[in-house]
């Protein structure tokens, strides 16, 4: 089974500030990456497919890239709407395994 | 507008069986697979299982393989998930998620859009 790896596993940051969120494949998945966010009580999201296309609808402050291992989620200007636990995923083969998540919190 | 209503949730004693349901509307059904994943009270996303659009290949975790079956009506539009010999560590919110891309279930280009509002199943002498 592919192992996901995401850092960090929670941070604080501020509204405005840039985001940065990492995703590691334990072998490599070339662009068969996916991102989600999930808000308390609500079911995920999609918001980054195939490493770097943007779901239609999602704000253009979020961001992916990589391909192979690693892969990076960017938000380039926190807002207080994106407080949230983002898990990325690899589709490449099954299970189609997810990261454990990453908790975005307020400072 | 595609949506997708889980459920069949509930409280259940270990050794026990539930079947839960996801109703969905909005798209050709039978053109996309169909996909469960759960997550435990507190922990984060786990992928249970993936049936293909028409219902001919099937595809389970390794925790849930010989217990848990999926299945789908495409003349009903429903995705099911019948749960046998249940344990304390099923107990979790099971959400139903489409593909994105009407192709193979394992084509490897895809992703899950949307997610059902998810039903909670419950594990408990």
């Amino acid at each position: 089974d592919i192992q996901m790896t995401q850092s960090p596993s929670s941070l604080s940051a501020s509204v405005g500030d840039r985001v940065t969120i990492t995703c590691r494949a334990s072998q490599s998945i070339s662009n068969y990456l996916n991102w989600y966010q999930q808000k308390p009580g609500k079911a995920p999201k999609l918001l980054i497919y195939a490493a770097s296309s943007l779901q239609s609808g999602v704000p253009s402050r979020f961001s992916g890239s990589g391909s192979g291992t690693d892969f990076t989620l960017t938000i380039s200007s926190l807002q207080p709407e994106d407080f949230a636990t983002y898990y990325c995923q690899q589709i490449y083969s099954t299970p189609r395994t997810f990261g454990q998540g990453t908790k975005v919190e307020i400072k | 507008e595609v949506q997708l209503l889980e459920s069949g949730g509930g409280l259940v004693q270990p050794g026990g069986s539930l079947r839960l349901s996801c109703a969905a509307s909005g798209f050709t059904f039978v053109s996309y697979a169909m996909t469960w994943v759960r997550q435990a009270p507190g922990k984060g996303l786990e992928w249970v299982s993936t049936i293909s659009g028409s219902g001919d290949s099937t595809y389970y975790a390794d925790s849930v393989k010989g217990r848990f079956t999926i299945s789908r009506d495409n003349s009903k539009n429903t995705l099911y998930l019948q749960m046998n010999s249940l344990r304390a560590e099923d107990t979790a919110v099971y959400y139903c998620a489409k593909d994105g891309r009407a192709t193979a279930a394992d084509d490897p280009y895809n992703w899950f859009d949307p997610w059902g509002q998810g039903t909670l199943v419950t594990v408990s002498s």
